[in-house]
């Protein structure tokens, strides 16, 4: 099946201070990504959905100006956290959807702030 | 808004059970989602259903848009099928998660 990856896997950084975590559609072209939360023992929760040269639609409650998302290709999307804060430790999830509408999900990020 | 349960929560099973995992939605949709997320965090697209049956070696999806109602279903099962189990479905473009089953098969 299709394959999507995430780089870092896993990242540590110092509150106060941005991560930007990359999202890749290796085999096929993804018109629109999205881009997931999830807590420990929760759901996933959705972010933000990324078109292609197009601004990214956030969720309600989920500050854009915190959470950037580039999508300049139709292979790579980033999510940046920025100004990191404890409480955004978390799993962060990626998934691109094929022009057929199957989607596909990202290994994930899990990103610690200290 | 789509409201997804899936039952049963938690699933203990023996090696070799036919397992079956359930997921209900409450309004019309264009897709539904199974998904396999293993304790490392991961997940992998399972099955992308809209109607009728799909299966994948020991695995077989099923659904009912009329009843609204989605079966997952596992054959000759194996430890290494231990992991959630979580429906999806997609309403209005975005998908709408269930909270997933947590399987445990025993060898």
């Amino acid at each position: 099946g299709a394959v999507v990856s995430q780089h870092p896997s896993w990242v540590i950084c110092k509150s106060g201070t941005s991560v930007k975590i990359e999202c890749r559609s290796l085999d096929f072209q993804a018109t629109t990504m999205f881009w997931y939360r999830q807590f420990p023992k929760q759901s996933l929760m959705l972010m933000a959905t990324s078109n292609e040269g197009s601004k990214a639609t956030y969720e309600q409650g989920v500050e854009k100006d915190k959470f950037l998302i580039n999508h300049a290709s139709l292979t790579l999307s980033t999510l940046t956290v920025t100004s990191a804060h404890p409480e955004d430790s978390s799993f962060y999830i990626c998934s691109a959807r094929t022009p057929g509408g199957e989607q596909y999900f990202g290994p994930g990020t899990r990103l610690t702030v200290t | 808004k789509n409201e997804v349960e899936q039952s049963p929560q938690n699933l203990t099973a023996q090696e070799g059970e036919f397992i079956t995992i359930n997921c209900s939605y409450s309004v019309g949709i264009s897709a539904l989602h199974w998904l396999q997320q293993h304790p490392g965090g991961g997940i992998v697209s399972l099955f992308m259903l809209s109607s009728g049956k799909k299966k994948h070696g020991r695995l077989i999806a099923t659904i009912n848009i009329q009843e609204k109602h989605s079966s997952l279903h596992i054959t000759a099962s194996h430890p290494r099928d231990s992991a959630v189990y979580i429906c999806a479905v997609r309403f209005h473009e975005k998908l709408t998660f269930g909270t997933g089953t947590r399987l445990t098969i025993i060898p």
